[in-house]
């Protein structure tokens, strides 16, 4: 089984609507991270988590929001989904200092 | 701010040649670095990392960092076809930091 898991793999929803990505990760690493990527900007941080009680907010939050539910398990909102949130989403998961990541889900905006 | 620069190719070489690829990083407290391959519409996966100064070599892989420089790179010998992806380079800055910045990725085409 894969370390990390994320679901749905892909989705496609209506623009205004809410929507929830979700992480779990066997590895037992206390840092979890949501990226998005967009082709031709690279990987850009949403929000990271060190542990359950610590959730900080990276370089694009606006229109995010994350829930830590446990160590192995973080989840990405979409509180009101717009058509440029339209893209790759990364969960990933740290140890030390190394990230490993997640399948990714394709999230389409229409 | 924290930048790590990447030329985006592609860069191309035939079957067999070595590839060669570049990354350069503005903060000159960077203490980790990192090199991903990510498969078009795949997940980034960790390949190599180099924490001195000098060569590391993981079989056909090589991350060669020169922290004076803000230099670090990724050789790849013998190269084949599977190795065609995207190359990301990765920074840790340390300083109880655990976020990386990446850079924007290489594309790489190795020409059978």
């Amino acid at each position: 089984d894969a370390d990390v898991t994320q679901t749905p793999r892909n989705r496609i929803t209506k623009t205004g609507k809410r929507i929830m990505l979700e992480c779990s990760q066997t590895k037992g690493h206390d840092r979890m991270y949501w990226y998005r990527q967009d082709p031709g900007l690279g990987l850009q941080l949403i929000y990271y988590s060190f542990d359950v009680k610590d959730i900080n907010k990276g370089e694009i939050s606006d229109g995010y929001s994350v829930s830590r539910q446990a160590q192995a398990k973080f989840s990405l909102s979409l509180e009101s989904a717009i058509p440029n949130q339209t893209a790759l989403y990364f969960c990933a998961t740290s140890g030390t200092y190394e990230q490993y990541f997640g399948p990714g889900t394709r999230l389409t905006v229409t | 701010q924290k930048e790590v620069e990447q030329n985006s190719g592609p860069l191309s070489v035939p079957e067999g040649a070595i590839a060669s690829l570049n990354c350069t990083y503005s903060d000159r407290g960077s203490q980790s670095f990192f090199w991903y391959r990510q498969y078009s519409g795949k997940s980034p996966e960790l390949i190599m990392f180099i924490y001195s100064n000098g060569d590391k070599e993981d079989g056909r892989f090589t991350a060669q960092l020169n922290k004076a420089s803000q230099y670090v790179s990724l050789l790849i010998r013998d190269s084949q076809p599977s190795d065609s992806a995207t190359y990301l380079c990765a920074v840790h800055s340390g300083a109880g930091s655990y976020q990386l910045t990446f850079g924007k990725g290489t594309k790489l085409s190795v020409i059978p």
